[in-house]
């Protein structure tokens, strides 16, 4: 079973606008991925933090970790058309399989 | 553009047919994975290969054979699919082996091979 659950499943926003993406989790973790998908093609990997860090930042994406909470959000800021996709977080460490979360449909309309 | 490679691209088969889906990854990773992934779902784990050895098989029915011939190459093997069987298959790799790729090592994935079986 997927351990994360995403939160909305859905978005849409205007170009310009941040998106904020939140993903829970159930069990302790290691650390927490965050992933971008296009339709019909493979994930690819946006920023890991580590259950020791609060937040990340990379470029236009920020990342925080609320371990007490078992959640992280992933924000987006001035969103682009081009940054249209899924997202899904990914929980690991302690050995166990890197789970997905059900991800988040983010559409950035021009 | 990424630098796990899959092939085919595409690939329609019937029930009674044997093929194969290949990927190659030549950025010196020690684990590739293999991943199926149905139509507005995540990614689910199938098999985990370490040192070219089979670290994990998430009861993958025996119609699937995975192969790693070599520390580049991972190879997936079907025969007598079902159509339930058609989704999007997905190579990745990690650059530290099993375990120690879930504590810190992000998942460097294909493009998928996007299979329907008829």
């Amino acid at each position: 079973s997927q351990q994360g659950e995403e939160d909305p499943q859905a978005l849409s926003i205007q170009e310009g606008e941040n998106a904020t993406m939140n993903c829970s989790y159930k069990t302790s973790i290691n650390n927490l991925q965050w992933y971008r998908q296009n339709s019909g093609r493979g994930l690819v990997h946006l920023i890991l933090i580590r259950s020791n860090e609060r937040e990340k930042h990379s470029g236009r994406l920020r990342v925080t970790l609320d371990t007490s909470k078992k959640s992280s959000s992933l924000l987006i800021t001035a969103s682009r058309a081009a940054d249209t996709a899924s997202y899904f977080c990914a929980t690991g460490g302690s050995g166990s399989r890197l789970t997905f979360g059900e991800g988040t449909q983010l559409t950035v309309n021009p | 553009d990424t630098e796990v490679t899959q092939t085919p691209k595409h690939l329609v088969m019937g029930m009674t047919n044997k093929k194969s889906l290949k990927c190659e990854q030549h950025m010196g990773h020690r684990a590739m994975y293999w991943y199926k992934q149905k139509a507005k779902k995540p990614p689910e784990l199938m098999f985990v290969y370490s040192y070219e050895k089979l670290s994990i098989n998430e009861s993958v029915p025996s119609r699937f054979s995975p192969e790693c011939p070599n520390s580049s190459l991972l190879n997936l093997h079907l025969h007598a699919l079902q159509p339930e069987d058609s989704a999007l298959y997905l190579c990745a790799s990690s650059q530290s082996a099993w375990p120690l790729s879930s504590y810190n090592s992000p998942l460097h994935f294909g493009n998928g091979t996007r299979l329907t079986v008829t």
